[in-house]
């Protein structure tokens, strides 16, 4: 039931762009993104509904892909204040709570 | 700007005893949740609230843990009898009237550990 993220890990260098996938083999109501920096709370990146639509702001955006049952985010010229972990949180419909994948560490280096 | 308050930050405290993690959620929020993540791992879905009854709990919230909204404003999680691996930091969350799972807020977390 938890999605799967990937990677893992990765390591950029400033001003280069990333995409983390998440996964999920169940049918998905919505798919919220969170970056965590080490030793804070999550943070609220955006949410996307069922529907296949895509969101953005700033260099940041995100699709959901309905059919797969995923969900990508993409950080395009990326900023040193980007790394964090990034978690996925999935949700199907009726279930009252989030699932969360495993996270994809991000490491932007100057 | 509006936010999701914890206290206390870290709390230490001996296996077998009772603790109680205290949130001040968003004040016009009606829907609260608590999470947890042991150090290093994913965000964990505990418990989720809402007009004063729980809506749904994972099978980490066994009879040990309890949740209470006790005077409008806070929202509290009990665990009865605290064991080791209870250790890690629990995050409350709320989200607004939007509906359900919009937007969750979290809170900056209590960091628990069971000695």
């Amino acid at each position: 039931q938890q999605p799967v993220q990937s990677p893992q890990a990765v390591i950029l260098r400033e001003g280069e762009d990333a995409v983390i996938n998440c996964s999920s083999s169940k049918a998905l109501y919505s798919v919220h993104w969170y970056r965590q920096k080490h030793g804070e709370a999550p943070v609220f990146l955006m949410i996307l509904l069922k529907g296949g639509e895509q969101k953005g702001h700033d260099k940041i955006s995100a699709s959901f892909n309905e059919k797969k049952q995923q969900s990508s985010l993409y950080l395009t010229a990326s900023q040193l204040s980007y790394s964090g972990t990034y978690f996925c949180g999935t949700e199907i419909q009726g279930a009252q709570k989030l699932v969360f994948g495993q996270g994809t560490r991000l490491t932007i280096n100057p | 700007e509006p936010e999701v308050t914890q206290t206390p930050s870290h709390q230490v405290t001996q296996m077998g005893q009772e603790v109680i993690l205290r949130c001040v959620p968003i004040s016009n929020h009606l829907y609260f949740y608590w999470y947890r993540q042991i150090l290093g791992q994913k965000v964990e879905f505990l418990v989720s609230f809402y007009n004063n009854e729980i809506s749904e709990k994972s099978e980490i919230f066994d009879d040990q843990f309890s949740v209470e909204r006790p005077d409008g404003s806070n929202f509290t999680l009990k665990i009865r009898s605290t064991k080791l691996e209870d250790s890690a930091m629990y995050f409350c969350a709320s989200s607004g009237d939007r509906g359900p799972l919009y937007e969750q807020y979290f809170g900056p977390g209590t960091r628990l550990t069971v000695t």
